[in-house]
């Protein structure tokens, strides 16, 4: 089946400090990925979309500057919380759309990555 | 816009008990219908899908049926055992052309030995 590893899946980190969050399809590619955010005991916050080759596209409210995305390639976006503070700390979890199954509609999701900033 | 609404959890069952956390939806066309299970400090794994209504999704002996009449998708299990604890979330994706989905808030089950 589909697989998206997303690294690390634990991370603290000082604030002020960046931190850089990987989320690859391994075994198929994907032209779309998801970030999300989910708080304790909530449902899942869709952050951006970000598109292979192009520029990610961020939901009302996120800033994008503080939320870095990269695309590069067909198998890996990465999400880069800029100077971190306590307030971003959350779980945060990747997903990926198989690109010759786009009929599906089925979404892939990471194992997710715990984001605490001290 | 796209809703998902879900029951409050927590549910809490005994092992052997007949499960169903209902899922109504406000969308517009024909989305699709599906739910995810999130286990303690993990990401979410697709449990069913429905594409189209009266489609049945079905797995692990989890159901839940596309009821377009009554805009639901509600989750059901004959028999829960404690290795089904876990968070389950119903989503919609589809609608309008979007395929971005739609989570709902999720319901927590807790199932006692």
């Amino acid at each position: 089946g589909a697989v998206v590893s997303q690294h690390p899946s634990r991370v603290i980190c000082k604030s002020g400090t960046s931190v850089k969050i990987e989320c690859r399809s391994l075994d198929f590619q994907a032209t779309t990925m998801f970030w999300y955010r989910q708080f304790p005991k909530q449902s899942l916050m869709l952050m951006a979309t970000s598109n292979e080759g192009s520029k990610a596209t961020y939901e009302q409210g996120v800033e994008k500057d503080k939320f870095l995305i990269n695309h590069a390639s067909l198998t890996l976006s990465t999400l880069t919380v800029t100077s971190a503070h306590p307030e971003d700390s959350s779980f945060y979890i990747c997903s990926a759309r198989d690109r010759d199954r786009l009929a599906k509609n089925i979404q892939y999701f990471g194992a997710g990555t715990r984001l605490s900033v001290l | 816009g796209n809703s998902v609404t879900q029951m409050e959890g927590p549910v809490t069952l005994s092992e052997e008990a007949f499960l169903t956390i209902n899922c109504t939806y406000t969308a517009t066309g024909y989305p699709s219908l599906f739910w995810y299970v999130q286990y303690p400090g993990e990401g979410l794994q697709l449990l069913l899908k429905a594409t189209k209504a009266d489609d049945k999704g079905s797995n692990k002996g989890f159901e839940a049926t596309y009821r377009k009449e009554t805009t639901s998708f509600h989750l059901e299990k004959g028999s829960v055992q404690v290795s089904d604890s876990a968070v389950y979330f119903c989503a919609l994706s589809g609608s309008g052309g979007s395929y971005i989905p739609t989570f709902g808030r999720g319901t927590s089950l807790i199932v006692h030995p």
